[in-house]
């Protein structure tokens, strides 16, 4: 069974740039969510989609940070413009809701200079 | 949301068990205790969950006191492959909408 899928991998920005990142979860499940991974802290949840609706975005900053999923399948996190506070991993995962087992991806590394 | 309290860090010794706690005293009824870990540069692993009785699976037991108030992970065998940070959460909410809120978890290291 092929896993989550992300990319890029890594990414080098300045501060002020717009970066996008990609995520295509395992077949078959309906949730989806991001997770933003700052060096040294646990996954903190930006945001969960559940088929291409929104669950939860109360963690998301919405004033730089947007995330899509339109055909509830691959999911887009934008970041316009990024700041420096922005550096981290950014951790997409997957599931079939109900047993909470999250299948998450290796991530993207965001370098914000 | 049920908060979770663990050690940062502890040490074990290639083929000796690993005993995790977790510390989650507030604790609603309908609230499960699930363990992730995550290796270096990779993303975190379900490893386990229960909701009351002890649960084993290929990779690990998970203990739960009778009070809900606190749980143990255990790895029977520990190898040098296990050195990973373990995350407990207690997963808030039902079905669907049941998020998991990570913590700082447990540095472990296994040592030759």
């Amino acid at each position: 069974e092929a896993g989550v899928a992300q990319s890029p991998r890594y990414k080098i920005i300045e501060k002020r740039q717009s970066v996008a990142f990609w995520c295509n979860p395992i077949s078959g499940h309906a949730t989806l969510y991001w997770y933003q991974q700052i060096l040294g802290q646990g996954p903190k949840l930006l945001i969960q989609f559940q088929n291409n609706g929104v669950v939860d975005d109360s963690q998301l900053p919405k004033d730089r940070f947007s995330a899509e999923r339109l055909k509830g399948v691959d999911s887009t996190l934008k970041i316009q413009p990024a700041k420096l506070e922005d550096s981290a991993v950014y951790l997409c995962a997957s599931s079939i809701s109900r047993t909470g087992e999250l299948f998450f991806g290796e991530g993207s590394r965001l370098t914000v200079l | 949301d049920a908060k979770t309290t663990q050690p940062t860090s502890m040490d074990c010794a290639e083929g000796r068990a690993a005993n995790l706690p977790c510390n989650h005293s507030t604790i609603s009824g309908n609230e499960y205790v699930y363990w992730y870990r995550q290796i270096h540069s990779q993303g975190p692993q379900y490893i386990i969950h229960g909701l009351k009785n002890n649960e084993t699976n290929e990779m690990a037991s998970l203990i739960i006191t009778e009070d809900r108030k606190s749980s143990t992970l255990i790895l029977p065998h520990a190898t040098l492959r296990d050195t990973a940070v373990y995350y407990c959460i207690v997963r808030s909410g039902l079905g669907q909408g049941g998020k998991l809120i990570f913590g700082q978890g447990t540095e472990l290291s296994v040592k030759p």
